[in-house]
This record gives C-alpha cells, sequence and structure tokens, in this order.
C-alpha cells in the first residue's frame, strides 16, 4: 500500500526473544496504528497513536508497547515473544482520528514464534 | 463484546450474479462504516464507505445499504467477477479520537 512501509515483511522469532515491528508512513498523517489479524477473529487493535508524542491502548495490548516520536514512525516491540503472538501485523494511518477519515494499511509483517 | 458483526464466514456466488455481504453493529456511538476488501499476503484495502446521515453510497460496481434502526449495513457488488474472491471487512467508527472496530470477515468466492 503505497504511503505506508512495514519491515521485515516476515520473521521467525525465538519464544523469549524481543523484536520490533517497524513502520513509516510518508503521508504526513497523524493518527497510526497497529493491527493483528488472527484467523477467524479478524483485525484487533493492538496500540495506537493520535498524534505524535501520544499512545494509547488498544484490544489486545498486553505483550506489546509502542512509541511515537515523530509523525512518520510507530514501532511495535514485542519485549518477549510467546507462540501466541505469531499472527500477521498490519500497520495502518490516517490523517486524524476522527470518524470521516479513512484508514490506510501497510502490506503487513508475518511473525512466527517459536 | 463484539461490537461489529459479520455472522457469516463465507459466500459463494457465480459470477456475473449479486454478492451481498452484511454486517450489523451494537454500537449507537457508530457514524462512519467502512469496507476493506484483502487479498492473501496483502494488506486490506479502502473499498468504499457511508456516513450515518446516508443511506446508500455507490461507486461503479458496489453499493454500502445503511440501515441505522436495524443496525445493519450490507455491501453490493454487481455484477460480481472472479477478482472480487477475496476477504470483506466491515468497520465502524464514531467520535472524535475514534478507533475503527473492524468484525471478523467475510470470504468471497466468485466462481466463473
Amino acid at each position: 500500500t503505497a504511503g505506508i512501509t512495514q519491515a521485515p515483511t516476515s520473521q521467525i522469532l525465538a519464544a523469549g526473544r524481543s523484536m520490533t515491528l517497524r513502520c513509516t508512513q510518508d503521508m504526513r498523517h497523524n493518527a497510526m496504528y497497529w493491527y493483528r489479524q488472527d484467523l477467524g477473529l479478524g483485525l484487533r487493535l493492538i496500540h495506537y497513536s493520535n498524534t505524535a508524542g501520544t499512545t494509547g491502548k488498544g484490544e489486545v495490548p498486553d505483550g506489546y508497547s509502542v512509541s511515537r516520536a515523530n509523525t512518520d514512525d510507530f514501532p511495535l516491540t514485542l519485549a518477549s515473544a510467546v507462540p501466541s503472538q505469531t499472527s500477521v501485523y498490519f500497520c495502518a494511518s490516517r490523517r486524524d482520528a476522527i470518524s470521516g477519515n479513512t484508514i490506510y494499511f501497510g502490506e503487513g509483517s508475518w511473525l512466527t514464534v517459536v | 463484546d463484539q461490537q461489529v458483526k459479520q455472522n457469516s464466514p463465507s459466500l459463494s456466488v457465480q459470477e456475473g450474479r449479486i454478492s451481498i455481504l452484511n454486517c450489523d453493529y451494537t454500537n449507537s456511538m457508530f457514524d462512519y462504516f467502512l469496507w476493506y476488501k484483502k487479498y492473501p499476503a496483502e494488506g486490506p484495502t479502502f473499498l468504499i464507505s457511508i456516513s450515518s446521515i446516508k443511506d446508500k453510497n455507490e461507486d461503479g460496481r458496489f453499493t454500502v445499504f445503511l440501515n441505522k434502526s436495524a443496525k445493519h449495513l450490507s455491501l453490493h457488488i454487481v455484477p460480481s467477477q472472479p477478482g472480487d474472491s477475496a476477504v470483506y471487512f466491515c468497520a465502524a467508527t464514531g467520535g472524535a479520537n475514534s478507533k475503527l472496530t473492524f468484525g471478523k470477515g467475510i470470504t468471497l468466492s466468485v466462481r466463473p
């Protein structure tokens, strides 16, 4: 998806190790999000940031942390990975955190925790 | 408690026929609704949206209908094409600083 870059595309991680999923957007969007997609569960919000310098917890925040030091970047960190964090992770953004603004997604990061 | 529900996990239709994808919501604060389409190994892409002040929005082959009293919306695809085969997510949002809440998705298969 144009404008949002995620890295890595895929990763196999040993349980107990830490990892940071990177997300960068060049659309100068204020609001950014991290979702995970799991079979049968749809897209669930992990953490969000309505503007640089602020973050908030979504539906499933446990085991994850985020930071928003600037407008463009919104990294997601797993401090000590567990197998249940095996999932596809999508970073997303929108101009502002208000209704009527469309959310745009990155291409996803496939993470397998073994 | 699931606020956005897509109760049918899958739908199969013949090419050229109409596809109707349904979505129900429970939160009365939702005032903007979106449909996303997702192909395997790709991120979700925005398809069409509708504000709660409208009951219909049309974009080419895609039309979204909103019934606020029933807290129900549906996506109609006419005519359906094999390239429409994908997972479709319904999403809703409402109010300031509102986050987007997604349904579980429905897998549409369009048979040639």
